[in-house]
């Protein structure tokens, strides 16, 4: 059974940068349809969609946060990661990662999400 | 960039059937998915490709695509049911995911 788990710092400062890592357990990044995001959800908000990443490297990114973000991933290690700079307290969020099918379109499995807080 | 629509909030007793829109611009040329978000857990799929359900989803949720308007339907409504449903497509235009602002459904 797939499962993802995050794991990073949960409080950031202002203007620094938020950093979280998701392990993969279950099965690998290397599928031949298997993208891997980051979604994120402010408290008593919506879902939004941070962007995906392939095991080659290829990225899309929502072009609101474009400019901020970073994604990498290591499949020895089987790991994904998120880079989000120059945060502000609006950043402040649950943030999952999910597996997203390509082609599909659909994300199938989910990681319990964890809170990122931005204060000083 | 492509918007989705849904209602904030619906209200059914239970045994009721629940219909949950999400409104686009030609959505029915689109595949949509719905997650459902229960209190402090991740969102789970329940309807992908408009209409297909995952294995262990009940058949109670069903869901239909035409035109401008996407359909998520629950019926024979349970109180296990109450929980918050987004309606998610991938925009190619934009290349970008749109989920649905979420609509919260609570069972009387």
């Amino acid at each position: 059974q797939l499962q993802l788990q995050e794991s990073g710092p949960r409080l950031v400062k202002p203007s620094e940068t938020l950093s979280l890592t998701c392990t993969v357990s279950g099965a690998s990044l290397t599928g031949n349809t298997d993208y891997w995001a980051w979604i994120r959800q402010p408290p008593a908000k919506g879902l939004e969609w941070i962007g995906s990443i392939y095991f080659s490297g290829t990225t899309y990114y929502n072009p609101s946060l474009k400019t901020r973000v970073s994604m990498s991933i290591d499949t020895s290690k089987k790991q994904f990661s998120l880079n989000l700079s120059s945060v502000t307290a609006s950043d402040t969020a649950v943030y999952f990662c999910v597996r997203w099918l390509w082609g599909r379109f659909h994300f199938d499995y989910w990681g319990q999400g964890s809170l990122v807080t931005v204060s000083s | 960039s492509y918007v989705l629509t849904q209602p904030p909030s619906l209200s059914v007793a239970p045994g009721q059937t629940a219909t949950i829109t999400c409104g686009g611009h030609n959505i029915g040329y689109k595949s949509v998915h719905w997650y459902q978000q229960k209190a402090a857990q991740a969102p789970v799929l329940v309807i992908f490709y408009d209409t297909d359900r995952p294995s262990g989803i009940p058949d109670r949720f069903s869901g239909s695509n035409s035109g401008n308007t996407a359909t998520l339907t629950v019926s024979r409504v349970e109180a296990g049911d109450e929980a918050d449903y987004f309606c998610q497509v991938w925009d190619t235009t934009s290349a970008q995911v749109v989920f649905g602002g979420g609509t919260k459904l609570t069972v009387l």
